[in-house]
């Protein structure tokens, strides 16, 4: 069956690069696109970018500049980078799968706190 | 960017009642809207895409459906675990957004 699951470091201080893992089971990257999505403690979902599955990726223009979205389909990855990290980017990081909905299979999420 | 106002902010509703959350968009985005339920803990779940569509394993209690740029949720008969934060999210035009959230609380 369909699975994701986000991995990176729990604390990211200010100003520092924030490095992500989405690996995906029961699918291939490469007919499948991925998004990562976020959700700050206490607010509403942010949409943050989209690797499509011929490897072009679509970025949401308020971070474009910070974000890079990229994979490896040999090992099922999907990778997240954003730099220059302030303690707004405190969230729950989800990675999910674009089926019929913009989002049918999802992890569980990672949560990133930006603290010194 | 597209934005989505969802009412009401928050509710709460009776086992059985008929709840309907509503979504308007600031702009024009045909049916490429979809709905979401948040579970404390939990991911989103799909519950609704292209506005009228029922997403896989969603009960038939559910229903989406669009009146020019408002869209809504709707409930035919609330069941307990119905209780959650609801999110629309418009996926026409990037940046893909989500409204602010419904949370539906039982009364």
């Amino acid at each position: 069956q369909v699975q994701l699951k986000e991995s990176g470091p729990g604390l990211v201080q200010p100003s520092q690069t924030l490095s992500l893992t989405c690996t995906v089971s029961g699918l291939s990257l490469t007919s499948n696109s991925v998004s990562w999505i976020r959700q700050p403690p206490g607010k509403g979902l942010e949409w943050m970018g989209v690797i499509w599955s011929n490897g072009g990726t679509d970025y949401n223009s308020a971070i474009k500049s910070r974000l890079s979205i990229s994979r490896d389909t040999s090992k099922s990855q999907v990778f997240l980078k954003m730099n220059s990290l302030q303690t707004e980017d405190t969230a729950m990081y989800f990675c999910a799968r674009k089926g019929n909905t913009p989002f049918d299979y999802w992890g569980q999420g990672v949560m990133v706190t930006v603290s010194s | 960017d597209i934005q989505l106002t969802q009412s009401p902010s928050s509710m709460s509703a009776s086992l059985g009642d008929r709840v309907s959350l509503t979504c308007q968009s600031s702009q024009g985005i045909g049916n490429y809207l979809s709905w979401y339920q948040h579970k404390p803990g939990k991911p989103p779940k799909p519950m609704i895409y292209y506005a009228t569509n029922l997403a896989d394993g969603v009960p038939s209690r559910f229903s989406g459906s669009r009146s020019g740029s408002d869209y809504s949720l709707t409930i035919s008969s609330l069941e307990s675990e119905d209780t959650a934060i609801y999110y629309c999210l418009q996926y026409d035009e990037y940046p893909w957004t989500f409204g602010g959230g419904t949370k539906l609380e039982l009364k």
